[in-house]
């Protein structure tokens, strides 16, 4: 069947400019999680939706970065005036239920701040 | 949250038993482990998860000791292509902030 689809596999902005990046989950899982990696380390957690619903944002850098589910499906992380630091990959993942389920991952956005 | 601590990095050769410890001392009673691989240029993929004892599948067995302070992912005769980077989770069911940590770094060397 089909897994996490993330788009675009790559985005290349300019500072201060807005992206989008989307994640499509695989179908029927309710939990869904994003996360960032830099170059050579290790992923940094985001935020988790359970449905449509993101009980703890705290894990999201700053007031730039915001996230939304719709449908128990699609969500979109949104990260508005970008800055240099903000280039990495973001990944998405979801699972079937929260915590102890799997975590299937997408591909990741590759995501280059100019 | 269970903090974990892993080795930054493993060496080894092909045919070689690899094992990674995991370190969890503050693990709670309904925390899971759980432990994934990352090649580069890819998400994560799940490898194992256990909560006591022993579990195995086709691809690594994970030992959990009585006290659950720690895990080690057993990988029987890697191959070059089990050069990646593993990390160890520990959770419990409810919703959690996931850590992955900075995982271990293993090479497999020919």
């Amino acid at each position: 069947g089909a897994g996490v689809s993330q788009s675009p596999s790559n985005k290349v902005t300019e500072k201060g400019k807005d992206v989008e990046l989307r994640c499509d989950p695989i179908s029927g899982h309710t939990a869904l999680y994003w996360y960032r990696q830099r170059l050579g380390q290790g992923l940094e957690f985001l935020i988790y939706f359970q449905g449509n619903s993101a009980p703890d944002k705290s894990g999201l850098p700053s007031d730039r970065f915001s996230a939304e589910r719709t449908g128990e499906s699609v969500s979109t992380l949104t990260i508005q005036r970008t800055q240099q630091e903000d280039s990495a990959v973001y990944l998405c993942a979801s699972s079937l239920a929260l915590s102890t389920d799997t975590q299937y991952f997408g591909p990741g956005t590759r995501l280059t701040v100019l | 949250l269970a903090k974990t601590t892993q080795p930054i990095s493993m060496d080894s050769y092909e045919g070689q038993e690899v094992n990674i410890t995991c370190s969890h001392n503050n693990i709670a009673t309904n925390d899971y482990i759980t432990w994934y691989q990352q090649f580069p240029s890819q998400g994560p993929r799940f490898i194992i998860q256990g909560y006591k004892t022993k579990v195995t599948n086709e691809v690594a067995s994970l030992f959990i000791p009585a006290d659950r302070k720690s895990s080690t992912l057993s990988l029987p005769r890697v191959s070059l292509s089990d050069t990646a980077v593993y990390y160890c989770l520990v959770g419990a069911p409810g919703g959690f902030k996931t850590i992955f940590g900075a995982g271990t770094r293993l090479f497999v060397k020919a």
